[in-house]
C-alpha cells in the first residue's frame, strides 16, 4: 500500500513566523501535491511538482513555496505565516500514469494548523 | 478552473436508508473520481468513472457517469454509519479539480 507520511498532525504557529510542513511518500511517484482544505470550499491545490527540483503554481500559491530536493520529499512553506493560513493541509502523490492520467492520488492524513 | 457542483453539501440520515449525491459541471470532462474522507484521515479513492453512461457499482455503492459526460451520482443503498464521512469528487488527469464535497451522517 501507497504510504504518504505527513510530518505533523497538529501544528500551532505564531503570524509571521516561517512554517514548514512535510511531506514523505513510500512509493516512488513522481508527482506530489499540496492542498489545503476549508469548510465547504473542497480541496484547493497550492503547489505540484512532477519531478526532483520542479514545481508548478496551482490556484492558490499566494504565501506559499514548496521545495522538492528528492523524490520521495516534498515540503510547503508558509514563508510569514498569517492567520487566514489557519487551515487542514493534505499532501498527495500519485504515478504519472498513460495518456489519459486518471491516476489516483494518495494522500496523507493531513496536518491542522493554527496560526495566532 | 472548471468548477465541480457537488449536491446536497450536507446529508443526514437513518440507518437503512437510500440516498444519492451529485455532482455536477457546466462543461464535460473526460473521467472523474470520487474519493471519501473519512475524519481525521485524508481522502481515498473510491472509484474512476471514464466513459458516459458508466455504471460502477462497489458493493452498496453504485457509480454514474451521465451520457454527456457533465454530471456523475453516487447512489448508496442502505446506508450504514460506517458510511459516514465527506464525499468528493474531482476532475482531470494527472492534477485534479475537486468539488466542495457532500458530507454525508448516517444515524444508527
Amino acid at each position: 500500500d501507497v504510504k504518504v507520511t505527513q510530518s505533523s498532525r497538529y501544528l500551532v504557529k505564531r503570524t509571521g513566523e516561517k512554517v514548514f510542513l512535510e511531506c514523505v511518500q513510500d512509493m516512488d511517484h513522481e508527482n506530489m501535491f499540496w492542498y489545503r482544505q476549508d469548510p465547504g470550499l473542497g480541496l484547493r491545490l497550492i503547489y505540484f511538482s512532477y519531478d526532483v527540483k520542479m514545481k508548478e503554481k496551482g490556484d492558490i500559491p499566494e504565501g506559499y513555496s514548496v521545495s522538492r530536493e528528492k523524490k520521495e520529499r516534498f515540503s510547503l512553506i508558509l514563508e510569514s505565516a498569517s492567520t487566514n493560513q489557519t487551515s487542514m493541509y493534505l499532501c498527495a502523490s500519485s504515478s504519472p500514469g498513460g495518456r489519459g492520467g486518471n491516476q489516483p492520488q494518495h494522500f496523507g492524513d493531513g496536518t491542522r494548523l493554527s496560526i495566532l | 478552473t472548471q468548477l465541480l457542483e457537488q449536491s446536497p453539501q450536507f446529508l443526514s440520515i437513518q440507518e437503512g436508508e437510500n440516498l444519492t449525491v451529485y455532482c455536477n459541471s457546466s462543461s464535460v470532462f473526460s473521467s472523474l473520481q470520487w474519493y471519501r474522507q473519512e475524519p481525521g484521515e485524508g481522502p481515498v479513492l473510491l472509484v474512476t468513472v471514464v466513459t458516459g453512461g458508466e455504471v460502477k457499482k462497489l458493493k452498496r455503492l453504485t457509480f454514474q457517469f451521465g451520457d454527456a459526460r457533465k454530471d456523475s451520482s453516487l447512489h448508496i443503498t442502505a446506508a450504514q454509519p460506517g458510511d459516514t464521512g465527506l464525499y468528493l469528487c474531482a476532475r482531470g488527469a494527472q492534477k485534479l479539480v475537486f468539488g466542495q464535497g457532500t458530507r454525508l451522517t448516517i444515524n444508527p
